[in-house]
């Protein structure tokens, strides 16, 4: 059973930072693009960033560049969001979610983690 | 950036009627579309990629349609566990981008 399973969301105050872990299981994780979405409370759906399958590539959301980076760690089968310079408007729940290709980008996602709530106040 | 619309963006069905759903997008995305499917306190799910092909386990009642810039998803006849919120998605171009939803309440 594919599994993702997000962690270290939490209270920040507006330019700090956190990283954000997601734990998968129950596929072969090293041929999967990851991806991460986020959710502002009672609002849509926003794709964050991508990378790759061996972590070679990378891409984000224009809202995002150059505070958060994508990373993964194949040995721990493990995708992480490091968030920097946090602003009150990346309050969100944030999603961890697998594309559905394989070994390629798809840029669609087939499963989901439960979601972790970062937010971002003084 | 492609932009998405969805309409209506609330739609009131009863249980077992049909339930038509509409998503546009700003420029052609060919069938490069996705709906998903979203119940309160829950992740997405995905029901619908390339337009009109069903995601492993969906249920035979969730269809899709249109290529282009017109899109529909249609429920055939609406389950009490069907009622949730209900995204599409671009994915032709980045930023891959999501329609604001269609609710789909109980009459």
């Amino acid at each position: 059973e594919v599994q993702l399973v997000e962690s270290g969301g939490g209270l920040v105050q507006p330019g700090g930072s956190l990283r954000l872990s997601c734990a998968a299981s129950g596929f072969t994780f090293t041929t999967y693009w990851m991806h991460w979405v986020r959710q502002a409370p009672g609002k849509g759906l926003v794709w964050v960033s991508h990378i790759n399958s061996d972590g070679s590539n990378t891409n984000y959301a224009d809202s995002v560049k150059g505070r958060f980076t994508i990373s993964r760690d194949n040995a721990k089968n493990t995708v992480y969001l490091q968030m920097n310079s946090l602003r009150a408007e990346d309050t969100a729940v944030y999603y961890c979610a697998r594309d559905r290709g394989y070994s390629y980008g798809y840029y669609h996602f087939d499963y989901w983690g439960q979601g972790t709530l970062v937010t971002v106040s003084s | 950036e492609i932009v998405m619309t969805q309409s209506p963006a609330t739609l009131s069905v009863s249980p077992g009627e049909r339930a038509t759903l509409s998503c546009r997008a700003s420029q052609s995305v060919w069938s490069n579309l996705a709906w998903y499917q979203q119940k309160p306190g829950q992740a997405p799910r995905l029901l619908i990629y390339g337009a009109s092909t069903r995601a492993t386990g969906i249920p035979a009642r969730f269809s899709g349609s249109g290529s282009g810039t017109e899109f529909t998803l249609t429920i055939s006849s609406l389950q009490s566990e069907d009622f949730a919120v209900y995204y599409c998605q671009q994915y032709n171009n980045g930023p891959f981008t999501f329609g604001p939803g269609t609710k789909v309440d109980i009459k």
